[in-house]
């Protein structure tokens, strides 16, 4: 099964508007995370919210997290050019022990036009 | 600030060559992993490493990958005999603290091309 489905594939926006990418994920989750990576670069951690958190909140970055539709979105607001990049959220599975390996989306593109 | 590196940057090798691709984990980091990309696909998990040993690894992580931490301070990946399909971008990460409520802070990668 997928886990960590974002949607949309790819976004366009004017700089100044607000960007909402969603993911949706199939088994129970300890946390879900959201990372950024510029084209062709590494992967830089942007927020991370715990499975009994429903919101939070990070300079630009808004996140929510519904357990019970498995989804979570992110929402930059008063985009720059800047966050031009492409957006994953990953998650940690439930399972105890020592497995925390991340589990990424395929992604969500996002191109903010200046 | 601290980050994690990665060497080389770039590594191309021939089909069925061995390649180790090096990590420098952020120093007071306890917590491993390695991740590759397919050039267009999603980042995947290979492995996870504490405390001297492999604590998690995927279905990918088959008996041509290992792990090591040699020396203390260097985290190296090693593919013993490479395949067309291993080209991708490898990324390590590493995690300070343990709890599972905590980032893993990326390198930038090493892109192997196997031909």
């Amino acid at each position: 099964s997928q886990q960590g489905e974002e949607d949309p594939q790819a976004l366009s926006i004017q700089e100044g508007e607000n960007a909402t990418m969603n993911c949706s994920y199939k088994t129970s989750i300890n946390n879900l995370q959201w990372y950024r990576q510029n084209s062709g670069r590494g992967l830089v951690h942007l927020i991370l919210i715990r499975s009994n958190e429903r919101e939070k909140h990070s300079g630009r970055l808004r996140v929510t997290l519904d357990t019970s539709k498995k989804s979570s979105s992110l929402l930059i607001t008063a985009s720059r050019a800047a966050d031009t990049a492409s957006y994953f959220c990953a998650t940690v599975g439930a399972a105890g022990g020592g497995a925390d390996g991340l589990t990424f989306g395929k992604g969500t593109h996002l191109i903010i036009q200046p | 600030e601290p980050e994690v590196t990665q060497t080389p940057s770039h590594q191309v090798t021939q089909m069925g060559q061995e390649v180790i691709l090096r990590c420098v984990p952020i120093s007071n980091h306890l917590y491993f992993y390695w991740y590759r990309q397919i050039l267009g696909q999603k980042v995947e998990f290979l492995v996870s490493f504490y405390n001297n040993e492999i604590s998690e690894k995927s279905e990918i992580f088959d008996d041509q990958f290992s792990v090591e931490r040699p020396d203390g301070s260097n985290f190296t990946l090693k593919i013993r005999s490479t395949k067309l399909e291993d080209s991708a971008m490898y990324f390590c990460a590493s995690r300070a603290l343990a709890g599972r409520y905590n980032e893993q802070f990326f390198g930038p990668g090493t892109r192997l091309t196997v031909l």
